[in-house]
């Protein structure tokens, strides 16, 4: 069974640098991309990173994203209260027919 | 510019169906896969189904699966998702999102509330 956990919360004040986590168990992150997405709450969700560490035109460099064998990780370089917001990874499952959303990580801005 | 605006949410009780559109503008369709994800309140994301840009597969999450039925239109530029044996857990807001080819979910509508309930 393929789940992706990510820590519940993270935080930093401006300017600061924060990181957080999607690990991935059931199956492998090896030979499939990871994607991140923000959702700031009452509002859709918006594609942060495609492919591992892409970004997509309009999302800052302050977003980068990377991956290994069983993990990838989200760095906010910089930090803006704008940032304060909920983080998901997803990718899709080994059999490429499933597709999973990460648990979610709140980020706060102090 | 490009648009997704779902439709066909509401209120219904539980074993009835219910149909969700999404109708597109402002980009080509046929050449976009489509997804529909929900959350249900206070929770995180969930992934419910996806189709082809062709319509040629369809994948789904295991809690949809026989119950749910993915579809689209290309001419009318319009992607459905067919809800039957409608559960309490159900209840969510439901997205579509469109992506091409690997690139990622990168347009999605604003949502339509599913609540069922008796």
């Amino acid at each position: 069974h393929f789940v992706l956990t990510q820590p519940p919360s993270a935080s930093g004040t401006p300017g600061q640098r924060v990181t957080m986590s999607c690990s991935a168990s059931g199956s492998n992150l090896e030979s499939n991309y990871v994607y991140w997405y923000q959702q700031v709450p009452g509002t859709a969700p918006r594609l942060l990173i495609f492919r591992n560490n892409q970004r997509p035109s309009g999302v800052p460099d302050r977003f980068s994203g990377s991956k290994s064998d069983t993990s990838a990780s989200l760095a906010i370089s910089g930090l803006r209260s704008e940032d304060e917001a909920d983080y998901y990874c997803a990718a899709w499952d080994d059999s490429l027919t499933d597709y999973l959303f990460g648990t979610g990580t709140k980020v706060t801005v102090l | 510019q490009v648009q997704l605006v779902e439709s066909g949410g509401g209120v219904v009780q539980p074993g009835t169906s219910l149909r969700l559109s999404c109708a597109a503008s402002g980009f080509t369709f046929s050449n976009y896969g489509m997804h529909w994800v929900r959350q249900a309140p206070g929770k995180g994301l969930e992934w419910v189904a996806f189709i082809y840009y062709d319509g040629s597969g369809q994948y789904y999450a295991d809690s949809v699966k026989g119950r749910f039925a993915i579809s689209r239109d290309n001419s009318k530029n319009t992607l459905f998702l067919q809800m039957d044996s409608l559960r309490a857990d159900d209840t969510a807001v439901y997205y579509c999102a469109s992506e091409y080819g690997d690139y990622g979910a990168d347009n999605w509508g604003q949502g339509t509330l599913v609540n069922v309930s008796a």
